[in-house]
């Protein structure tokens, strides 16, 4: 099974400053047969059911701020808020889409300092 | 894209179970394979597993594989998820996700409670 492991747990930025969360998984997400990279980024919103924001570890969903900007390699990925604002403020969660079972990691919280 | 309707809370007792639907509207409900996620309160997103709708062929994660069951019924363009055994730990909310590879297209959730 693919472990997938965040970092931090939490970080507290300043409006309009930068956010960066890590994930790393345990094998390569790169699937042969697509040749793609099968990760994935959510938010997380109390009472709200999680929002897709980035797919193919870089393609950032329809309607997704280009505040939001994802990048890695076969197993190390990095998501980072360019320029926080308040309405970012919430959980993310990253996922790995390329063997069963399907695994998110733990989750970094981001608020505002 | 779709929506996708989930049915209401529920509150059991321990050893009881559970179902829960969620109703596929605006796409062609056998085409995509619908997974199943939780999230207990204060805790991160659990996978459960998927059912694929055209085919009923399923998939459960380890720790659920014996006490989860995924169905659906085509007609009604409807999948359902049943939980056996119910603990206080199962108390979270489920939420259905229709698959494109990634997830996105989410249910509102249904929250479970598990109390005696």
């Amino acid at each position: 099974d693919i472990v997938v492991t965040q970092s931090p747990d939490s970080l507290a930025v300043s409006l309009g400053e930068r956010a960066t969360i890590n994930c790393k998984s345990s094998q390569s997400v790169l699937n042969s047969s697509t040749n793609k990279k099968h990760l994935a980024w959510y938010q997380k919103k109390p009472g709200q059911p999680p929002k897709l924001l980035i797919y193919w570890a870089s393609t950032r969903e329809s309607g997704v701020p280009d505040r939001f900007i994802a990048s890695g390699s076969e197993t190390d990925f990095t998501l980072t808020i360019t320029s926080l604002q308040a309405e970012d403020v919430a959980v993310y969660y990253c996922q790995q889409y390329c063997n069963l079972p399907r695994s998110f990691g733990q989750g970094t919280k981001v608020e505002i300092k | 894209q779709g929506q996708l309707e989930q049915s209401g809370a529920e509150v059991k007792k321990p050893g009881a179970s559970v179902t829960v639907s969620c109703k596929a509207s605006g796409y062609t409900f056998t085409d995509y394979h619908m997974h199943w996620v939780r999230q207990a309160p204060g805790q991160g997103l659990e996978w459960i597993g998927w059912i694929y709708p055209k085919t009923g062929a399923t998939y459960y994660a380890p720790k659920f594989q014996g006490r989860v069951t995924l169905t659906r019924e085509t007609s009604l363009s409807t999948a359902y998820m049943e939980l056996t055994s119910l603990t206080s730990d199962d108390t979270a909310m489920y939420y259905c996700t229709k698959e494109t590879w990634h997830f996105g297209l989410w249910g509102r959730g249904t929250r479970v409670t598990v109390s005696s």
